[in-house]
């Protein structure tokens, strides 16, 4: 079963804009890891946000993690045709280090 | 540093055939995961080893799909016989350590099962 479940499902914007995805996950992590996947690819890991964390940044990349929510969200500014992909959401758990991906959205930026 | 290889990249088979799917991982990495994703979903672990030791199984369909890493390094996933349902992108992926370390995927093989 999928553990975290990322929000919206598909989303579009104009080269530029900011892309803001979300993931929920049901039970306490230990880790949670963003991956970019384009199309007919394998995975390329983005960022890793530790549970007593709470914000992270990589170049145009911004993480948030909530755990009073058990939620994330990653922030792409300045969005560019490159980052036209699916972003998936994993994470890993006390006691069980296996990774979970989320559903993934569908980010397009339109040129 | 070399990524990890996949091969083949496709494989068409038919319903009820064999099929044998190779990966290389990173040098050095201890961990390597075999991840089956079906289209429109996000990859859902078959596999996971430490060196050559096998670390969780718990998702593997071990009816018809088997693993192993040989030596610690190179490990092939086999599926005998193949399902309709089968028909996925495997992934292979490896890291340095467990828990905790960002994995390195392969381009996958897509498989197609007629």
């Amino acid at each position: 079963s999928q553990q975290g479940e990322e929000d919206p499902q598909a989303l579009s914007i104009q080269e530029g804009e900011n892309a803001t995805m979300n993931c929920s996950y049901k039970t306490s992590i230990n880790n949670l890891q963003w991956y970019r996947q384009n199309s007919g690819r394998g995975l390329v890991h983005l960022i890793l946000i530790r549970s007593n964390e709470r914000e992270k940044h990589s170049g145009r990349l911004r993480v948030t993690l909530d755990t009073s929510k058990k939620s994330s969200s990653l922030l792409i500014t300045a969005s560019r045709a490159a980052d036209t992909a699916s972003y998936f959401c994993a994470t890993d758990a006390w006691g069980n280090e296996k990774l979970t991906f989320g559903t993934g959205t569908r980010l397009t930026i339109i040129p | 540093e070399a990524g990890v290889a996949q091969s083949p990249r496709y494989k068409i088979i038919e319903k009820r055939q064999s099929v044998a799917f190779w990966c290389n991982p990173i040098s050095g990495h201890a961990t390597l995961y075999w991840y089956q994703q079906i289209l429109g979903q996000g990859p859902k672990l078959l596999i996971q080893f430490q060196n050559n030791g096998v670390v969780d199984d718990s998702q593997l369909p071990k009816d018809r799909f088997s693993a192993e890493r040989l030596k610690g390094v190179d490990s092939t996933l086999k599926i005998q016989p193949a399902k309709l349902e089968d028909s996925a992108v495997y992934l292979c992926a490896s890291s340095r350590n467990k828990r905790g370390y960002e994995q390195f995927f392969g381009p996958g093989t897509r498989l197609t099962v007629l």
